[in-house]
């Protein structure tokens, strides 16, 4: 069966420090790929998908990019943490249609 | 583009009331609609799915959501409130590509569910 994979579950960074937070699919190949982002009381916001490796789509410009180096890993990354990258953060994949499986989240606090 | 609409933020029932969490879509194409729940630091969990089959959709838990397309809207219900049934919910729609779709969500609407 198909399982995904979302690290670590909590984090707290200091402002201006990197980030890496990474997701992996197992049980499945060439998924399509997601990155949300879930604001303190607001609704999820796509931030990045990937349908291969090497192919990244963003959908909002930010501080963050995401890069898939394999075909069942998404990685999220920032060079440098702002106080305003704080929320909880979700991978998903899907194998086609009708909606997603998602990760467990990281919860980011940037202090 | 598509989108979603949750009426109420916040939704508070007795248990063993009827839930009822409401939900209007905009799509330019018939569209897949999709609702989630998601308890306290949690990642989403599938509650059900319409794909252009049965307007009547049921989904886990003893929730089911009606497509009513002259309404657009995909509501979803359930007959009696289990105190287990207090989390946030999502109503989401496909915007679908060619590879694949996206989902763009709703901004959620908490449940609270009293003794």
């Amino acid at each position: 069966s198909q399982t995904i994979h979302q690290w670590p579950a909590t984090l707290v960074q200091p402002v201006g420090s990197p980030l890496s937070l990474e997701c992996t699919v197992e049980g499945t190949s060439n998924p399509n790929l997601y990155w949300y982002r879930q604001a303190a009381g607001r609704g999820l916001q796509l931030l990045f998908y990937s349908v291969g490796i090497g192919q990244i789509s963003s959908e909002v410009p930010q501080n963050l990019s995401a890069s898939r180096p394999q075909d069942r890993q998404f990685i999220l990354s920032s060079k440098k943490l702002l106080l305003s990258d704080s929320g909880f953060y979700l991978c998903a994949w899907t194998g086609g249609y009708y909606g997603y499986t998602f990760g467990s989240g990281t919860r980011l606090t940037v202090v | 583009a598509q989108s979603v609409t949750q009426l109420g933020s916040h939704v508070s029932v007795s248990e063993g009331a009827l839930v009822l969490l409401r939900c209007n879509y905009s799509s330019s194409v018939p569209p897949y609609l999709f609702w989630y729940v998601q308890y306290p630091n949690q990642g989403l969990q599938l509650l059900l799915k319409y794909t252009s089959a049965a307007t009547l959709v049921k989904g886990i838990n003893g929730f089911e959501a009606e497509f009513k397309k002259s309404e657009t809207s995909f509501h979803l219900t359930k007959p009696s409130a289990h105190m287990s049934d207090a989390a946030e919910y999502f109503c989401a729609v496909s915007d679908l590509y060619n590879q694949g779709e996206k989902l763009i969500f709703g901004q959620g609407t908490e449940l609270s569910v009293k003794p």
